[in-house]
């Protein structure tokens, strides 16, 4: 099974900050990876598939990059909404798997 | 709109069963791959399993932990896709989503299971 190592699991930032988090994949899954955001309470929103591309409706400061084994989720300037709890996921192969999660908590 | 619905959860002894469904609209059903997702209380995501699309007939896959306790199955005519759930174990207590595979698009609301004496 393909392993999807998040870091880090959590952080802390502020308004208008740039956040960065990377999703570590442990074989090569070319761009086959998805980014979730999941706001308490709630259901997963796909932010991002494909590795980089944004979902229609997906603000743009969020963004995503990376292929093989290496992936990041950027957000170039923190909003409100955005606290929350992201998750990268592989479709490269069954089983999928989920990355284990990064908290981004208000500074 | 499309529009995922998921019922049947609710509380279950160990050792029993629990048929969940999901109710797609909105969209062509029998076009997509459709997967249930699971969260158990306060912790990641797991990918339960999928059944493909018409197109790969419907084909299913299976996370190792709960093959050959859980079956996926759909209802063509009624846009129903569904969880069947046996030999229920307390690790399998968790929000269980049904979820679209267009890159994970569209999800449910969830249904909770929870498996309990």
């Amino acid at each position: 099974d393909i392993q999807m190592t998040q870091s880090p699991s959590s952080l802390s930032a502020s308004v208008g900050d740039r956040v960065t988090i990377t999703c570590r994949a442990s074989q090569d899954i070319r761009t086959s990876l998805v980014w979730f955001q999941q706001r308490p309470g709630k259901a997963p929103k796909s932010l991002i598939y494909g590795a980089s591309t944004l979902r229609s409706g997906v603000p743009s400061r969020f963004s995503g990059s990376g292929s093989g084994t290496d992936f990041t989720l950027t957000v170039s300037s923190l909003q409100p909404e955005d606290f929350a709890i992201y998750y990268c996921q592989h479709y490269n192969a069954y089983p999928l798997t989920f990355g284990g999660g990064t908290k981004v908590e208000m500074k | 709109e499309v529009q995922l619905v998921e019922s049947g959860g609710g509380l279950v002894q160990p050792g029993g069963s629990l048929r969940l469904s999901c109710v797609a609209s909105g969209f062509i059903f029998s076009d997509f791959h459709m997967d249930w997702v699971r969260q158990a209380p306060g912790k990641g995501l797991e990918w339960v399993g999928r059944s493909r699309n018409k197109g790969r007939s419907y084909n299913t896959e299976y996370a190792a932990s709960v093959r050959g306790r859980f079956s996926i199955s759909r209802d063509e005519s009624k846009n129903t896709l569904y969880l069947q759930m046996s030999s229920l174990k307390a690790e399998d207590t968790a929000v269980y989503y049904c979820v679209r595979d267009n890159g994970g698009d569209y999800w449910g609301q969830g249904t909770l299971v929870t498996v309990s004496s």
